[in-house]
C-alpha cells in the first residue's frame, strides 16, 4: 500500500513569492491535516480535512496560507505571498477510522 | 491547554546501552498518548500508543513506554540501543476519543547512538 505522498519534496523561493505543496493521502483515508513543522520543534496543526470540509483551520494564517481538498482526496495548501519566517517543513498526514494518523516525508521550504 | 514536554533535546548513548526518553504531559483529563519516530528527510512513523488498558505499551522496533498518571509521564524505553535507532524522537498528546484526533507535540528529542 502506498504510503501519503508529498510533493514537492524540496523548494526554494525568494520573499515574496507564491508557493504551493500537493499532498495525496493513503487510499481511502477520509482525514487529511496541514502540519507545519520549525527547525527543532514537533509538528504543529495547520488545518485539518474531513472529507472536504475544513473541520479545523484555527491555527492556519488566513491573511497568506490557504488551503482546498477538492473531492476529499488530494489537497493543495498555498502561501501567497511567502514570508521569511515561512521557511520550515510542511507534513501532511491522513487518517481513517482507525485513529492513526500516517505523515508523508514533508515538503522542506526555504525563503530567501 | 494541553502541552509535552520532553526532556533533554539531546540525548546520546552507546551501542548496546538502555535507551531513555523522557516525556511529561499537563492535562486535566485523561490523555491519549503517542511516541513518534522521525528519521532525516522521512516523515514520523507511529512507534506506539497509549488509549485505554494496561498502561505498560510495547511498540514496534522494541520500544515500550509506561503510562504513568501520577507522575503525568510517558517515558520510552528500550533496554538496548542499537544505531538504527538514531532519529527524533516526539511524544504528542491527544485528548479526543472520536475517530479522528488533535495532535499536540513536543519539541522533541534527538537520539545519537554511538558505536
Amino acid at each position: 500500500e502506498a504510503g501519503v505522498v508529498q510533493s514537492p519534496r524540496y523548494k526554494i523561493i525568494e520573499k515574496k513569492q507564491p508557493v504551493a505543496f500537493w499532498c495525496n493521502p493513503i487510499s481511502g483515508h477520509n482525514t487529511l491535516y496541514w502540519y507545519l513543522q520549525n527547525l527543532g520543534q514537533g509538528p504543529e496543526l495547520l488545518i485539518r480535512y474531513e472529507n472536504e470540509e475544513a473541520v479545523d483551520d484555527s491555527q492556519l494564517p488566513k491573511d497568506r496560507f490557504s488551503a482546498e481538498r477538492l473531492k476529499g482526496v488530494d489537497s493543495t495548501l498555498k502561501i501567497q505571498p511567502a514570508e521569511l519566517g515561512d521557511s520550515a517543513v510542511y507534513l501532511c498526514a491522513s487518517s481513517s477510522n482507525n485513529n492513526e494518523q500516517f505523515f508523508g516525508p514533508g515538503t522542506r521550504l526555504t525563503v530567501l | 491547554a494541553q502541552s509535552v514536554t520532553q526532556l533533554g533535546s539531546h540525548v546520546s548513548v552507546s551501542e548496546g546501552a538502555l535507551v531513555l526518553l523522557r516525556c511529561n504531559y499537563s492535562s486535566s483529563v485523561p490523555p491519549y498518548l503517542f511516541w513518534y519516530v522521525q528519521y532525516p528527510n522521512q516523515g514520523l512513523q507511529l512507534l506506539l500508543k497509549y488509549t485505554t488498558g494496561a498502561t505498560l505499551v510495547k511498540g514496534i522496533n522494541g520500544f515500550e513506554a509506561e503510562f504513568k498518571k501520577s507522575e503525568t509521564s510517558f517515558h520510552l524505553t528500550k533496554p538496548s540501543a542499537h544505531m538504527s535507532d538514531a532519529a527524533e524522537y516526539f511524544c504528542a498528546v491527544s485528548y479526543s476519543g472520536g475517530s479522528n484526533y488533535k495532535l499536540t507535540f513536543g519539541k522533541g528529542t534527538l537520539l545519537t547512538v554511538n558505536p
